[in-house]
């Protein structure tokens, strides 16, 4: 099993939609959990971190279940600008490591 | 712009060239990272370091060599390389255990 598994999409979608991203993970110990994107040809960017509580930043809402080890990632009002690959990202503790899922590739049209 | 810079932005070399990618960051951190990412694969870490020491090595072969010679500076030698090589090489900084990375631009090598 891998360590972060996400749906490689692609999610097509018109301007405006709503869509969900969803992550698991394997290691029941991991303590910091992020989202990145990443644009075409470039380096990732941290998008927001994902607190148990749940958190909001603008259009986006990320989830966290420790419960079932799943991660979630709502985007409302798509914009062309959110087209990119949303990466799932988990720290599992220990020598600052990150381990980073395959990335789910979002396009957004009009 | 993220504060973590790397140098060269593009590199073509053959097999029995060595050449070295730099990063550097001014972020202050204490953690730097060598990652390889590969058309449609997750990003693979290679190399951690904390504070100047090397943490971990994630089975890379000897072909790749880091150096860390201070907390802003981080090396990635390369020789006798493989075309299976080919690939974007990231940096990346964080401040500690945890915490997020923030990624340069990377290095897209090939490799004849």
């Amino acid at each position: 099993r891998k360590e972060v598994e996400q749906d490689p999409g692609p999610f097509n979608v018109p301007e405006g939609a709503t869509v969900a991203f969803n992550c698991t993970y394997s290691n029941s110990a991991s303590q910091s959990f992020f989202w990145y994107r990443q644009d075409c040809r470039k380096e990732p960017k941290l998008l927001m971190s994902v607190y148990s509580s749940g958190n909001e930043d603008g259009r986006f809402t990320a989830q966290l279940n420790r419960a079932s080890q799943y991660i979630s990632l709502l985007i409302r009002d798509s914009k062309l600008s959110d087209s990119a690959t949303y990466l799932c990202v988990v720290a599992p503790g220990g020598y600052n490591k990150l381990i980073f899922g395959a990335g789910t590739r979002l396009a957004v049209h009009p | 712009e993220t504060g973590v810079t790397q140098t060269p932005r593009h590199l073509v070399m053959g097999m029995t060239n060595k050449k070295s990618l730099k990063c550097e960051q001014h972020l202050g951190h204490n953690a730097m990272y060598w990652y390889k990412q590969s058309a449609k694969k997750p990003l693979e870490l290679m190399f951690v370091y904390s504070l100047e020491e090397r943490v971990e090595n994630n089975s890379v072969p000897s072909r790749f060599s880091p150096e860390c010679p201070n907390s802003s500076h981080l090396f990635l030698h390369l020789h006798t390389l493989q075309p299976e090589d080919s690939a974007l090489y990231l940096c990346a900084s964080s401040p500690g255990d945890g915490n997020e990375q923030f990624f340069g631009p990377g290095t897209r090598l090939t490799v004849l």
